[in-house]
């Protein structure tokens, strides 16, 4: 069935970049999604891509998406404290028992100042 | 505009006890999802909702029961708590298939 694989742990230091790397299987999702969760609170969209591009830039953020490889990546430049939280990406399209939104396991990001 | 508005955000249960947890969303979505989230076992989805009156399994829907009797509310009822149902619940809402959803700020439920 359709999977969403991704990294469980990154750290890195305050102002470097950060890069998360996500894989998917379901070659007919129309959209990758990026969510946030911080500690304590829900999860929020962060960014999405379109299937049909390649790149995406939303100010520190820049999503990559390979669709051939079926690999979606999010670079956050000059990564800051307030940017730890775990970050979950996400395809739509799919359905079955796990319904619409395929979510991979979260990737949480540590920032060491 | 509240968006999604999970209720009640703490809850200690007795193994065998009942409850049921409400969420309600005013963006007048067609689809609701409860998932469940565990440490190392990311977002699983328990039962969802794809318009007023429908319900589906997800992929861990045993002990759990829901109901969409209205569009904009979706419950999660589970009907003898065991120890195994401690974890955070998300409700989540989306307007179709393809499109963000929104989620709630979660209920952390712990079953003694």
């Amino acid at each position: 069935g359709e999977d969403v694989e991704q990294s469980l742990f990154l750290s890195v230091r305050e102002g470097d970049s950060s890069v998360i790397n996500c894989t998917y299987t379901d070659s007919s999702s129309t959209y990758l999604y990026w969510y946030k969760q911080e500690p304590g609170a829900g999860l929020q969209l962060l960014t999405y891509i379109f299937s049909n591009m390649d790149m995406k830039q939303d100010q520190r953020l820049t999503v990559l998406l390979n669709k051939k490889d079926k690999h979606l990546s999010l670079r956050i430049a000059d990564t800051q404290t307030g940017d730890s939280a775990i970050y979950f990406c996400a395809e739509s399209g799919g359905g079955g028992s796990q319904g619409n939104l395929i979510f991979g396991k979260g990737t949480k990001l540590s920032v060491k100042p | 505009n509240a968006g999604v508005t999970q209720t009640p955000k703490f809850r200690v249960l007795k193994t065998g006890q009942s409850m049921t947890l409400l969420c309600a969303q005013d963006m007048n979505h067609e689809y609701m999802y409860w998932y469940r989230q565990d440490p190392g076992m990311g977002l699983r989805l328990i039962h969802y909702s794809v318009g007023e009156g429908t319900t589906a399994k997800g992929e861990v829907p045993d002990g759990y029961n829901v109901s969409r009797l209205k569009k904009q509310n979706f419950l999660l009822g589970l009907e003898s708590a065991a120890p195994s149902q401690t974890s955070v619940y998300f409700c989540a809402s989306s307007l179709d298939r393809y499109t963000e959803a929104f989620f709630g700020q979660g209920t952390r439920l712990t079953v003694v």
